[in-house]
Order: structure tokens, then sequence, then C-alpha cells
């Protein structure tokens, strides 16, 4: 099992441009997430989903877009990057809502200038 | 509004006891997490609380006190690889984790 992986795993972006950061699973977990985390900071939670075709807003979802068309993939979209985008971005997979454990990707450390 | 505190930064030596503390105030509560964090990297569960006291895990404990809000991870013989950031999140009634911003453990020999 590979477990969560995410790539790419550094990005450097100019503000206005587009990307996509990608995670997948192999776990077969139901539900999946996209934190950010910023320094001297408590990640945030800026999309989950519950099972394929099923997304919804996190905490902080201004700027984001995601899509989940299976089980595996749970892409994350930025659109006109800013640089207070600049962060380090966590996918993490559960089996269920009340699962007690989260398994995180390895991270994709985002600047963006 | 939903808040989590824990100290920014605690200093230990190698061989010996720490204790870090989280309080929390959440809408709702469906359990409390303890995360380790090394430089670099991603989060690795390390305990999870739901009721009331103490959980033994090797070297790593972890209390719970729903009527104070309030929980401690304990580490024992605290070794070098121990140095890390230690995450506090609390599962709130929607079951999403929010989360405290750490606490940077720095271990001395």
């Amino acid at each position: 099992n590979a477990g969560v992986t995410q790539t790419p795993k550094f990005r450097i972006l100019k503000i206005g441009q587009s990307m996509t950061l990608q995670c997948t699973q192999d776990m077969n977990h139901n539900y999946m997430y996209w934190y950010r985390q910023d320094p001297g900071m408590g990640l945030k939670l800026i999309y989950y989903s519950v099972g394929a075709g099923i997304t919804d807003k996190g905490e902080v979802p201004n700027g984001y877009n995601v899509s989940r068309s299976t089980t595996e993939d749970f892409p994350l979209r930025l659109e006109l990057a800013a640089p207070s985008q600049t962060s380090v971005y966590f996918c993490a997979s559960s089996y269920g809502a009340e699962s007690y454990e989260q398994y995180f990707g390895p991270g994709t450390r985002l600047t963006v200038t | 509004g939903q808040n989590i505190d824990q100290p920014t930064e605690m200093t230990a030596t190698e061989g010996a006891i720490v204790q870090i503390n989280c309080t929390y105030q959440t809408s709702g509560f469906n359990g409390l997490f303890w995360y380790q964090q090394h430089a670099g990297e991603a989060p690795t569960f390390l305990s999870y609380n739901v009721l009331d006291g103490l959980e033994e895990k090797g070297r790593f404990s972890s209390f719970l006190s729903r009527s104070k809000g309030y929980s401690y991870l304990l580490l024992k013989e605290l070794q070098m690889k121990d140095s890390a950031s230690y995450l506090c999140a609390v599962m709130d009634s929607n079951y999403q984790l929010i989360w405290g911003a750490g606490t940077k453990l720095i271990i001395k020999p």
C-alpha cells in the first residue's frame, strides 16, 4: 500500500496562474480532505468529500475547487493564484467520519510570487 | 467561536518526561486527537480520546477531561527522535477536525 500520495512536492506559481494538486489514496477510504498549513497556524480544512461525487466546503474554501470522480482521487484546483495561497497543502483520508485516524499525504509546498 | 490552545514551544531533556497541554472550546465534541509532525513531514496519528481518563500507549499517554475542556499528552523516556511538533485536534459536531497550532518540542541531550 502506498497510502496517500500527492504530487507535486514543490511548486512555484506566478500570481494569476492556475494549477491542480493531485491526491490519490489506495486504502479504499470514503472520506478525503484537503488542508493547508501556514507557519504558526493550525491545519485549516479547505474542502472535504464523503464519497465519489460528493464534496463540501471546509473552513477556507475561497480560491479553490475540488472534484471527486473516483474513490481514489481527490484533486484540488487553484484558479488565479494569489500570494495568500502560499502554504503547505496536505491531503488526507479516513474510513469514515467517526474513524479515529486520518492518514496524510506527504504534502505539497506551494509558493505564489 | 472554536478555539484550541496549546503552548507554542517546550524544551525537555533526553530521558525525562514532558507533558503537553491542550485546552479547547468547540461546537460539539466527538473526540480529541494528538498527532506528531516532524519538520517538513506530514502529521501522523498518536492517540484518540473520547471518554474521560488516561489512554496509555507505550511511552506516550493521553488524558482527557471533557468537563474542563482539557487534554494532555505525556511523553516518557524522551528520545532525540521525539523532537517534533505535537498537534492537538478536536472533532466537532460536524465530524470535522479543529486543529491547534501545535507545540514544538525540543529535546536536548
